[in-house]
């Protein structure tokens, strides 16, 4: 079955801390990942997708096809970086649907 | 990057009567249109597939006689809660892929009192 797990309903760090948000996935099939990032009161926003494999705002996240993850990673958070965090997947084929996560809300005080 | 509009932003309508949800593409064409529903502080659920020119696909659990959708051009896909109740209040999310990506409208919030 395909199925995304986001473990962590909330990550609180301090401003300057890295952080590390977990994603996990369950696919047949070699699917493509993507992190979407919902700031307060907006749209949801595409982050990353792994088959680019570039930094967005400082974020990072790699496919690792033996544990079946895509973390979102960050050296440094920034008060900014608060927001709700989904990790989805897709089966690749245009037309196809996206499955997300529970996401993770990630605060960053100061 | 391509942009999805939803109309309206907000809707509050009485028990028992039937709301329609418009999602564009404003810059771009897509044959394939999705529907989300998100409840508060919850995951974004997939409702169904909107094809244009053909019917949706809806998933498993998800009235397709109660969430009507029409996908008539390829820039407009439209969602219809018909004899809506209170408990299809919900905020609605329709999104549309370009280039691979998948680009989501603002989100419409459904009250029904």
């Amino acid at each position: 079955a395909q199925r995304v797990t986001q473990p962590e309903k909330l990550l609180s760090v301090f401003k300057g801390a890295p952080v590390e948000l977990k994603c996990n996935y369950s696919y047949s099939g070699s699917p493509e990942l993507f992190w979407y990032v919902q700031y307060s009161r907006q749209r949801l926003q595409l982050l990353l997708r792994h088959i680019s494999r570039e930094s967005i705002k400082g974020f990072t996240a790699d496919l690792n096809k033996g544990e079946t993850s895509f973390h979102l990673k960050k050296p440094f958070a920034q008060e900014e970086d608060s927001a709700m965090y989904y990790c989805a997947l897709s089966g690749g084929q245009a037309g196809t649907a996206l499955i997300f996560g529970k996401g993770t809300t990630l605060s960053v005080s100061s | 990057g391509a942009v999805v509009s939803q109309h309206p932003s907000w809707v509050i309508c009485k028990s028992g009567t039937s709301v329609k949800i418009e999602c564009r593409s404003l810059d771009f064409q897509a044959t394939t249109m999705f529907w989300y529903r998100q409840f508060p502080k919850q995951s974004l659920m997939l409702m169904a597939t909107s094809n244009e020119g053909s019917k949706a696909t809806y998933e498993q659990g998800v009235e397709k006689d109660k969430f009507l959708i029409n996908h008539a051009s390829l820039t407009l896909s439209t969602l219809t809660v018909t004899s809506a109740h209170p408990e299809d209040s919900s905020f609605y999310i329709c999104s549309a892929r370009s280039t691979g990506t998948q680009y989501f409208g603002p989100g419409t919030r459904l009250l029904v009192l």
